[in-house]
């Protein structure tokens, strides 16, 4: 089945020790997003990539960064992770003009 | 960015009940999306109304879009105890051709059996 895969689902990692979460796809989809959900919130965009043009979220700390090698993967790169960033990250894709988002299981950060 | 609100954040109800969610938010939308949120999981999309659409139905859900209120509800008939989940509304703007999502607080829902 066509499918948004989040790898780990949970990961555990030190303050400021760099940590990438990982987002693959089989569904084709050429845009790709990463949200961050915090404890009872909603999601938060953190950026996207449309094909290859990355499009960062005005607020989006400069710790969190992306890339995105090909259609299928999308990464998601924290350079210095703080007490504040344990959260679930949501990996999610789209294919304009539709216009609903297909969501991965996300992955659960615990920074210690 | 603009974000819907959904209004009530926790409901609980026996199963076979109808469960109605509000939300609205603050400026000009493309469409309005619902989402649910099993515990623990990613999100899954429910249904789509679009800005000059009214009331739109899928199976036990029916959704409806008031744009002169910024307003919406999700309504959900003969609830069951699968229905228990956050559900999520997100408004959609469209940025350089493609869709971005603004999520709302969400609401939990507990459906007793």
């Amino acid at each position: 089945d066509a499918m948004v895969i989040q790898n780990p689902r949970y990961q555990v990692t030190q303050f400021g020790k760099p940590v990438t979460l990982s987002c693959s796809q089989t569904l084709n989809h050429n845009v790709m997003y990463w949200y961050q959900q915090k404890s009872s919130q909603a999601p938060k965009l953190l950026f996207h990539y449309y094909d290859k043009d990355f499009n960062n979220e005005a607020d989006t700390p400069d710790n969190f960064q992306s890339r995105r090698p090909n259609t299928s993967f999308c990464f998601l790169d924290i350079r210095s992770p703080g007490l504040g960033d344990a959260a679930m990250y949501l990996c999610a894709t789209s294919r304009p003009p539709m216009e609903t988002q297909y969501f991965g299981p996300g992955t659960r950060l615990l920074v210690l | 960015s603009q974000q819907g609100e959904e209004d009530p954040q926790a409901l609980s109800i026996q199963e076979g009940e109808n469960a109605t969610m509000n939300c609205s938010y603050k400026t000009s939308i493309n469409n309005l999306q619902w989402y649910r949120q099993n515990s623990g999981r990613g999100l899954v999309h429910l249904i789509l109304i679009r800005s000059n659409e009214r009331e739109k139905h899928s199976g036990r859900l029916r959704v409806t879009l008031d744009t002169s209120k910024k307003s919406s509800s999700l309504l959900i008939t003969a609830s069951r105890a699968a229905d228990t989940a956050s559900y999520f509304c997100a408004t959609s703007t469209h940025h350089y051709g493609n869709n971005r999502l603004a999520f709302g607080k969400g609401n939990q829902v507990v459906v007793i059996p």
